[in-house]
């Protein structure tokens, strides 16, 4: 069965300190998808990133990067020069697309971020 | 394009009473789901479709209902509502039936149960 591990529950830094959210996933199947959601104080969720389980290049967006390891079935976020926009709960998610009807996107419990002033 | 919209927004209910939380998206979308948000459980699947006629439960389905008679609407029914259900509820849809691309997500709906 699928499965994502966010270990960290809580983390505080200050500005401009640079942070990197934890995503560790298990699945079966040699064909997924994992993707992190950011889900500001508001409350409406973002998709931020979608990565296919063929593709290991690490991707940059700006501050944001991910460390994509399927050594270590990790998918790490890295925030670079932290602001306090970026205060916000972060899911990492995995969805397995091996076939079938088994085609669900299931959450890690989420990280949230304290950016400080 | 309304994208996912969820009514209604927020609702109090009393244990054993029964209502239905609306999902609708105009995109066309062939896979829709639901989830719950409680704090410290992060996100929950409680079922999904991957196109009209088909449902499927996923991980926290006891309670609920659903059904999808139309490529548009998505609804979660609760029968008869507990305590345990008091939760915020999130519908999202995808262009994708092999749930391979982003979720598109209503703005959720914030359920109390007395």
């Amino acid at each position: 069965a699928q499965k994502v591990t966010q270990a960290q529950t809580e983390i505080s830094v200050v500005e401009k300190e640079d942070v990197t959210l934890d995503c560790v996933y298990e699945t079966r199947d040699t064909t997924y998808y994992l993707f992190w959601y950011k889900q500001p104080p508001s409350g409406e969720l973002v998709f931020l990133i979608r990565r296919n389980s063929f593709d290991e290049q690490n991707e940059i967006s700006g501050r944001y990067s991910w460390n994509f390891q399927k050594s270590t079935s990790s998918f790490n976020f890295t925030i670079t020069a932290s602001q306090v926009v970026d205060s916000a709960v972060y899911f990492c998610a995995l969805s397995e697309a091996g076939g079938g009807r088994d085609d669900k996107i299931i959450f890690g419990k989420g990280t949230r971020l304290h950016i400080l002033p | 394009n309304a994208g996912v919209t969820q009514t209604p927004k927020f609702q109090v209910l009393k244990t054993g009473q029964s209502m239905t939380l609306q999902c609708a998206q105009d995109m066309n979308h062939e896979y829709m789901s639901w989830y719950r948000q409680d704090p410290g459980m992060g996100l929950r699947l409680i079922h999904y479709s991957v196109g009209a006629g088909i449902t499927d439960q996923g991980e926290v389905p006891n309670g609920y209902n659903v059904s999808r008679s139309t490529t548009e609407d998505f609804p979660l029914r609760l029968l008869s509502a507990a305590p345990s259900q008091t939760s915020v509820y999130f519908c999202a849809s995808s262009y994708s039936t092999r749930n391979t691309g982003e979720l598109f997500f209503g703005e959720g709906s914030r359920l109390t149960v007395l």
